[in-house]
């Protein structure tokens, strides 16, 4: 079965920049299609879709955070990283990863996420 | 880019229907038929409930249904029960491949 669990500080510190990884099982992304998506949600807040990566390594970010991300994937080792530079306390958040079936898809499964801690 | 406009809060009593809105844009939900809900319980990861407005996920219970008329999206909860009482967000396809989600609602069951 599909399960993806996130991995990377609990705590950074104002304009430290923040690496987080995905790792999954349960499927490949090389399988055509296949998508995996960080959103994230600050305590209390909605949900915030923030980058994505397929399969043929087309990576799409947030245009309002577009500047700060960058999204890369290790296939062999089942792994998606989501870097953000210049952190900020705005940024404190659980981080999740999701797992897009293809193109435009929703996201069918999700991380348990992480919580980010920005301190200033 | 800017969150879908979903209402805070939304509460009916076991047995009713509710129905929870999220209205986008013409470059979002207007745009495609990807509009997706979430069901998110306290300290738990969000749970796909509806995709591509309609389409209900293996698992998921008929009494969640969707529709979506022109900017605005609907997640539709028929008789309700306890068990549905958590946050509602919906998220659409936007153009240039991007995603945004909704600002959540709150569902209470008397």
């Amino acid at each position: 079965q599909i399960s993806l669990k996130e991995s990377g500080p609990t705590l950074v510190k104002a304009t430290q920049t923040l690496t987080l990884t995905c790792t999954f099982s349960g499927f490949s992304l090389s399988t055509t299609g296949v998508g995996v998506g960080w959103i994230r949600q600050p305590p209390g807040k909605a949900l915030e879709w923030l980058a994505l990566i397929y399969w043929d390594g087309d990576k799409r970010y947030s245009p309002s955070l577009n500047s700060r991300l960058t999204i890369t994937k290790d296939t062999s080792k089942n792994q998606v990283v989501l870097t953000m530079t210049n952190m900020d306390p705005v940024d404190t958040a659980t981080y999740l990863c999701a797992h897009s079936l293809s193109v435009a898809a929703a996201f069918d499964y999700w991380g348990q996420g992480t919580l980010v801690t920005v301190s200033s | 880019q800017s969150a879908l406009t979903q209402p805070a809060s939304v509460s009916g009593s076991p047995g009713q229907s509710i129905t929870i809105s999220c209205t986008g844009t013409s470059s979002d939900v207007g745009a495609y038929n990807y509009v997706s809900w979430y069901q998110q319980h306290p300290g738990k990861a969000p749970k796909l409930m509806l995709y591509d407005v309609t389409k209900r996920p293996s698992g998921v219970s008929n009494r969640f249904s969707g529709s979506k008329s022109g900017n605005t999206a609907s997640l539709t909860i028929s008789g309700l029960q306890a068990e549905d009482e958590a946050d509602y967000y919906c998220c659409s396809y936007a153009r240039s491949n991007t995603w945004v989600f909704g600002t959540g609602t709150k569902v209470t069951v008397l």
